[in-house]
């Protein structure tokens, strides 16, 4: 099976802009997680979709936003970019059937703000 | 709120010498415990996962990670290290009783040295 796949896997915006990463899940997920990297603060949680309703929030502001659509493939949208913005990405898919089933991740958008 | 603490920033082993990596939890209930593993500009790779039953859960790699209800942790191992094993490793659980969102801990970053 083909893994979870992120686009693009860079990006460099500025200030003020808007950005859209894009995620497709392993064939047969249907939850999509979305992580925030940052050397500071660690993995942070911004949301999970599940058949494209949005089960779990984050604490970030309402500049991040996502969806998802029917074939389960997800995106994020971060309006308004600020510096601290900038970090790495990640997209996970997993059955979500229980809490306990595993996340599977791609390899991340890295995005750069200045 | 669930969470998990990885009390090691670093951890240093020399090749073919065992290794453990760190982890505590405080979950209330069943506790679900998961080890990933990321490598240099790469997602998080899942290793094994503690869901219930024998205290020793064998995992990819030829990690392993017991399970100690009572010090309330969840230590990686692995009896012989590889220089391949360098990365950073993340210590996870669900954020609540039902919760599909990852709490991760700070990460614990090994370094393998020939």
């Amino acid at each position: 099976k083909a893994g979870v796949t992120q686009t693009p896997r860079y990006l460099i915006k500025t200030r003020g802009q808007q950005v859209t990463l894009s995620c497709s899940p392993i064939s047969g997920h249907r939850s999509v997680s979305w992580y925030q990297q940052t050397p500071g603060q660690g993995l942070q949680f911004l949301f999970e979709y599940f058949s494209e309703t949005q089960r779990n929030k984050g604490n970030f502001p309402g500049r991040f936003s996502g969806r998802q659509f029917s074939n389960s493939r997800s995106e994020m949208n971060v309006s308004t970019l600020e510096l601290g913005d900038s970090a790495l990405y990640l997209c996970a898919s997993s059955l979500a059937l229980t809490s306990y089933n595993e996340q599977f991740f791609g390899p991340g958008t890295r995005l750069t703000v200045l | 709120a669930q969470s998990v603490a990885q009390p090691e920033d670093q951890v240093n082993v020399a090749e073919g010498n065992p290794l453990t990596v760190k982890c505590t939890y405080s979950v209330s209930g069943n506790p679900y415990l998961f080890w990933y593993v990321q490598y240099p500009n790469r997602g998080l790779q899942f290793l094994l996962k503690y869901i219930t039953g024998d205290n020793l859960v064998k995992g990819s790699y030829g990690f392993e990670a017991e399970f100690n209800k009572s010090q309330t942790s969840f230590h990686l191992k692995k009896p012989s290290a590889l220089v391949s094993d360098s990365a950073l490793y993340f210590c996870a659980a669900p954020s609540g009783a039902g919760s599909y969102q990852l709490t991760f801990g700070k990460g614990t970053k090994l370094s393998v040295i020939p």
